[in-house]
């Protein structure tokens, strides 16, 4: 069952914050994050597995609900580089480590 | 760093053709994925490869498509007999356990003419 992702798109002057949801209606059992440049292949950003866990850096952080069915991608103080399709990837409750299913992405841009 | 490496980057092929896609994934990695993205739309899963097998496959996967790891390095995804709709980027992936991320190739352009 695919995520839904929001918003759609985004623009932000550098040195704006962005928060990017991912939803499932079922418990998921893991999320992945991906940042896709134009053009080029997804890259992974980080994966959360346990409900209530954050994880990431200062500048770019997630976190998954208690429920597991919700994550949120937390840029801060967004830089040029930033810019790019953000993409998460859930895999079932059932534990799957074989099928990653993503949403239709955030497309987040980054202005000077 | 480790990267996964895919060829061809751009293949064009005339519709009822087979094609071969290729890929070398991370060494030491155990699970292996197919995805495909049509121009501008989300990343579609394809199947997953673990211990020379596949693990799982979408319906986008059906009797045309088949995968195989002929020699402990390569991974491969063929199309029997190509169709327009199968016009899109193909990324090869792989994870070195089942709970770590994956890793994708640059992918390869598939145009059906």
């Amino acid at each position: 069952q695919q995520p839904v992702q929001s918003p759609q798109a985004v623009i932000l002057r550098e040195g704006e914050d962005a928060v990017i949801n991912c939803s499932s209606s079922k418990a998921l059992y893991s999320v992945h994050w991906y940042r896709q440049k134009h053009g080029e292949a997804p890259v992974f950003l980080m994966i959360l597995l346990k409900g209530g866990e954050q994880k990431g850096h200062e500048k770019i952080s997630a976190s998954f609900n208690e429920k597991k069915q919700q994550s949120s991608l937390y840029l801060t103080a967004s830089q040029l580089s930033y810019s790019g399709t953000y993409f998460c990837g859930t895999e079932g409750s059932g534990g799957s480590n074989y099928k990653l299913t993503f949403g239709k992405g955030t497309l987040l841009t980054v202005n000077p | 760093e480790p990267e996964v490496t895919q060829t061809p980057s751009h293949q064009v092929t005339q519709m009822g053709q087979e094609v071969i896609l290729r890929c070398v994934p991370i060494s030491n990695h155990l699970y292996f994925y197919w995805y495909r993205q049509i121009l501008g739309q989300k990343v579609e899963f394809l199947v997953s490869f673990y211990n020379n097998e596949i693990s799982e496959k979408s319906e986008i996967f059906d009797d045309q498509f088949s995968v195989e790891r002929p020699d402990g390095s390569n991974f491969t995804l063929k199309i029997r007999s190509t169709k327009l709709e199968d016009s899109a980027m193909y990324f090869c992936a792989s994870s070195a356990q089942g709970n770590y991320g994956y890793t994708f190739g640059s992918g390869t352009r598939l145009t059906v003419v």
